[in-house]
């Protein structure tokens, strides 16, 4: 079955310091990933993507994620957070179980709390 | 100004009410989604559809429905059927000629029952 996990409910760091979200993956055939941000009461924004090529993907904001087939994981990163980086988080999964229907298939979410 | 608008965006339902939640997007995108967003629960579907007069069941469908009358246009009726329908939805839509295609949401809508 295919499925992502977000190991950490909640990720707190200090504003300034290097972040990291993680999410691993479960899939057959090849991964179309997906990051999304979500603030409080508002719907998800699109950060980043990993299609094919390059294992480091650059995004919105700042953020980057890499892409390792081994490990099957794709971790949210930033060299220097920032306080408005507080949000919730979520990785994503294109379900190619059913061809081309586009649904994503999402982790649980992670909090990430960057403390000024 | 382009993207996905949900109305409204707090709605309330009283027991054995049917309620609908509208999402209109003007990207010409094919496929259009609905999702149910719970704490801690991450996001389930509900609905898909890939063309204008068909959708499909996602995990979650019992006590809801949906239409696809214009491409624009994929409503969301919550039934009296729905149990639990306390909840954050989301609408969400895409292009369908690739894999990689980015999906994108609007700002979603709130339903409380009273």
């Amino acid at each position: 079955a295919q499925s992502v996990a977000q190991p950490e409910d909640q990720v707190n760091v200090a504003e300034g310091n290097p972040l990291t979200v993680k999410c691993t993956y479960s899939v057959s055939g090849n991964p179309y990933l997906f990051w999304y941000v979500q603030y409080p009461n508002r719907g998800l924004q699109f950060l980043l993507k990993y299609i094919t090529g390059d294992n480091l993907v650059k995004g919105s904001y700042g953020f980057e994620a890499e892409f390792n087939k081994s490990q099957t994981s794709f971790h949210l990163k930033k060299p220097s957070a920032l306080v408005s980086d507080s949000a919730l988080y979520f990785c994503a999964v294109r379900d190619s179980s059913s061809g081309n229907t586009g649904k994503l298939i999402f982790g649980q979410g992670t909090t990430l709390q960057v403390k000024p | 100004d382009g993207g996905i608008t949900q109305s409204p965006k707090y709605l309330f339902r009283k027991e054995g009410q049917n309620v609908t939640l509208s999402c209109e997007q003007n990207l010409n995108h094919d496929a259009m989604y609905w999702y149910r967003q719970d704490p801690g629960q991450g996001l389930r579907l509900i609905y898909y559809s890939q063309i204008v007069n068909d959708f499909q069941k996602g995990d979650i469908a019992e006590g809801y429905s949906v239409s696809r009358e214009k491409k624009e246009s994929f409503p969301l009726t919550v039934t009296s059927a729905q149990k639990n329908p306390t909840a954050f939805y989301l609408c969400a839509s895409t292009y369908t000629d690739h894999k990689g295609n980015t999906i994108y949401f609007g700002e979603g809508s709130w339903l409380t029952v009273v």
